[in-house]
C-alpha cells in the first residue's frame, strides 16, 4: 500500500512569492516529514510535524497536518531562487516505525 | 550538519556484473537504509539494517541484492548479478534512532547498467 501520496505538481513562481504544497495520505500516520531534494543531492529534512500538532513553523517554512482529512501542507513564504528543488512529504506509519515512505514530490522552480 | 558519504557518485557497468555501492554513515548512527530513485520518480524504500541484520525489506529488494557492514564502517549494497532495471540512483541514509524520524541522506550513487 502507499503510505504517503503527494499531489504531483510542477510549480514555477517568481522570487518573493509565497507557495504552498500539499500532501495527502491513505492511511494513518503518527509523523509527517517534509524533505527537500536539490538537483544531484540527497533529500534533506526540512520540518517534522506530529499527529498531535496542527502546525509547525521553522523560519520561512510552515507545515500543517490535518489528521481528519489525512493531509499535510508545506508553505514557504518569501521564496528565494535557492528554494528551487523537489519537495517530498514522507510518512512513518504507526505500525512500521522504522520505514519512511516518500510521496511523489513537488518540483518547485523559483525564478530570480 | 551530519554527513553521509556515498562512493562512487556514478558507476557504469555491464548487465550481469556485480556492483557494490558504498556508504559511510553518520558516525554515531545505528540504523541504515537504502532507497532507490528512478529518474523523475519518488524515492522507494529498499531495506533497513541494524545491529548486523536486515530489519525490513521491500519487494524491490530482490534476491540479487544484499547488504552488510563488514568492518563497522562502510554500509554496502551489493547487486549480483545486475539487470537493466537496476539502473537508478541509490541513496543511503542513516538515523540515530529506530523511529526514522530524521534520516540523513547521502548524495546518491547513480548506477547505469548497460
Amino acid at each position: 500500500s502507499q503510505w504517503g501520496e503527494e499531489n504531483l505538481q510542477a510549480l514555477s513562481i517568481q522570487e518573493g512569492e509565497d507557495v504552498t504544497m500539499n500532501c495527502s495520505y491513505k492511511t494513518y500516520t503518527t509523523v509527517v516529514q517534509w524533505y527537500r531534494q536539490k538537483s544531484g543531492k540527497g533529500p534533506a529534512q526540512l520540518i517534522l510535524i506530529r499527529s498531535n500538532e496542527r502546525e509547525k513553523r521553522s523560519g520561512r517554512l510552515r507545515a500543517t497536518l490535518d489528521t481528519s482529512s489525512q493531509s499535510s501542507s508545506l508553505s514557504i513564504t518569501g521564496t528565494l531562487a535557492t528554494d528551487t528543488a523537489v519537495y517530498f512529504c514522507a510518512a512513518t506509519p504507526s505500525n512500521m516505525g522504522y520505514k519512511l515512505t516518500f510521496g511523489t514530490g513537488t518540483s518547485l522552480l523559483v525564478d530570480p | 550538519g551530519p554527513k553521509v558519504l556515498q562512493i562512487p557518485s556514478h558507476q557504469i557497468i555491464d548487465m550481469g556484473q556485480m556492483v557494490t555501492l558504498n556508504c559511510d554513515p553518520v558516525s554515531n548512527h545505528l540504523y541504515f537504509y537504502w532507497y532507490k530513485q528512478i529518474l523523475g520518480q519518488q524515492m522507494e524504500f529498499l531495506v533497513n539494517f541494524y545491529n548486523g541484520k536486515v530489519m525490513e525489506k521491500s519487494k524491490l529488494f530482490k534476491d540479487q541484492f544484499s547488504v552488510e557492514r563488514p568492518d563497522g564502517s562502510y554500509f554496502t549494497l551489493k547487486i549480483q548479478p545486475t539487470a537493466l532495471e537496476d539502473s537508478a540512483v541509490y541513496f543511503c541514509a542513516s538515523s540515530l534512532e529506530q523511529s526514522a524520524e530524521t534520516l540523513y541522506f547521502g548524495s546518491g550513487t547513480r548506477l547505469t547498467v548497460l
